[in-house]
């Protein structure tokens, strides 16, 4: 069965700081991985996705997160972040066929 | 502009009484879908369609059904509420299914007394 978690319900950085949030998942096949983001009071928007090709993807706003297939994770980075990143994110894995969202982690930037 | 739009943006609706909540989008996506959201957790798909007149069950469909009129519209029903589904619930659409980017509505928060 598919799942995703993400341990992490709350993380707190201070602004400038580097960040890493965790997410780890079970699926049989070969996964599409997402990242998500939600402000307040809005829908999810894309961060990332990968399928295949170099395990590390990039995405907007210097995010990045890392494939590591021995591992089953897909963990979410960025080397500083800002206090515009504070918001709920979510990883969600795929097959095509059935979609499982985290739990979200939800991130303050303090000042 | 926003590519997905849901109304009402809010409701509050009686144990037992019909709701509905629509979907709206201007991306031309041919696959739309329905989730909900609880407090702490993440989405559930409830119902998802890939083409108009046509609706699928998701991984929690019961107490839902889906209405797909259109190429970009999308409907949920619940015709008798129940407390338990209060939630805030999601539309989105993508262009191939599930393994592509979805694009999400702002979401509609429903509270059943």
């Amino acid at each position: 069965a598919q799942s995703v978690t993400q341990p992490d319900a709350r993380v707190t950085v201070s602004e400038g700081a580097s960040l890493q949030l965790r997410c780890k998942y079970s699926y049989s096949g070969t996964p599409y991985l997402f990242w998500y983001v939600q402000y307040p009071r809005q829908g999810l928007q894309l961060l990332l996705k990968y399928y295949s090709g170099d395990p590390v993807v990039q995405g907007v706003n210097g995010f990045e997160a890392e494939f590591i297939k021995s591992n089953s994770s897909f963990h979410l980075r960025k080397a500083s972040v800002h206090w515009s990143d504070s918001a709920v994110y979510f990883c969600a894995v795929t097959g095509g066929y059935k979609v499982v969202f985290g739990s979200g982690t939800r991130l303050l930037v303090s000042p | 502009e926003a590519a997905v739009t849901q109304s009402p943006r809010s409701k509050v609706a009686v144990t037992g009484g019909k709701v509905t909540l629509s979907c709206h989008q201007t991306n031309n996506h041919d696959y739309m879908y329905w989730y909900r959201q609880d407090t702490g957790h993440g989405l559930r798909l409830i119902h998802y369609s890939y083409v108009a007149d046509s609706t699928e069950k998701g991984d929690i469909p019961d107490g839902y059904k889906a209405s797909r009129p259109s190429q970009e519209n999308f409907s949920l029903i619940l015709e008798l509420a129940s407390l338990s589904q209060t939630a805030v619930y999601f539309c989105a659409s993508s262009l191939l299914g599930l393994q592509d980017t979805q694009y999400f509505g702002p979401g509609t928060r429903l509270l059943v007394l």
